[in-house]
């Protein structure tokens, strides 16, 4: 049964900083989501990564998957406060499971 | 079109209650989803519907039936439910069917859904 553990579960972090979200899962994969989701809102697609040594950056994040490590990071340069939401990987094999998500907060 | 539309918002029901929420898309997606999402928890999925079939049910309990009338279109029908069913009720589609394909999965708003 596939597993996927995201840590840490909770960060609370001074804009400017670096930091990184961890999604390690437990079977073989090729396709791994990246969401953000906001308090009392839907989830909103950030990053799909398809391949191994995939790397995907929008702004201030970037995504990046090693299929072999079972192992894809979710890195934030310089976080701002609007940066502020839970994140979740989501790991496809026959079906999607998710993470526990992260919850970030990045102070001002 | 690029969106995922879920009705009604918000919904409060008795334990007596019938009600349904309805979600559309019109992206041509392959496969829809219905999700449960308990507060400050991931979603956790109910239903696939790949071509309009009943791929997925997760051990779903019958007081939820879903529907496809077509490849647009998925339903949630409700009936008797408990307060623990109370949640933010998700709906998403794909290109791939029953995969997330290249573009991965498109989720609706919700529907947050109070069971008194």
């Amino acid at each position: 049964e596939l597993k996927v553990e995201q840590n840490p579960l909770f960060l609370s972090m001074q804009e400017g900083k670096n930091y990184t979200i961890y999604c390690n899962y437990s079977t073989t994969s090729d396709r791994l989501y990246w969401y953000r989701q906001d308090p009392g809102k839907s989830l909103e697609s950030l990053f799909v990564l398809l391949s191994n040594g995939a790397v995907k950056q929008e702004g201030r994040l970037m995504a990046s998957l090693d299929t072999k490590a079972r192992l894809s990071t979710l890195h934030i340069t310089a976080a701002v406060h609007d940066l502020s939401a839970t994140y979740f990987c989501a790991v496809e094999a026959d079906k999607i499971i998710f993470g526990k998500g992260t919850r970030l907060h990045i102070l001002p | 079109d690029t969106e995922v539309t879920q009705t009604p918002k918000h919904l409060v029901m008795g334990m007596t209650n019938k009600k349904s929420l309805k979600c559309e898309q019109h992206m041509g997606h392959r496969a829809m989803y219905w999700y449960k999402q308990k507060a400050k928890k991931p979603p956790e999925l109910m239903f696939v519907y790949s071509y309009e079939k009943l791929s997925i049910n997760e051990s779903v309990p019958s007081r939820f039936s879903p529907e496809c009338p077509n490849s647009s279109l998925l339903n949630l029908h409700l009936h008797a439910l408990q307060p623990e069913d109370s949640a933010l009720y998700l709906c998403a589609s794909s290109q791939g069917a029953g995969t997330g394909g290249y573009y991965g999965y498109t989720f609706g708003s919700g529907t947050r859904l109070t069971v008194v």
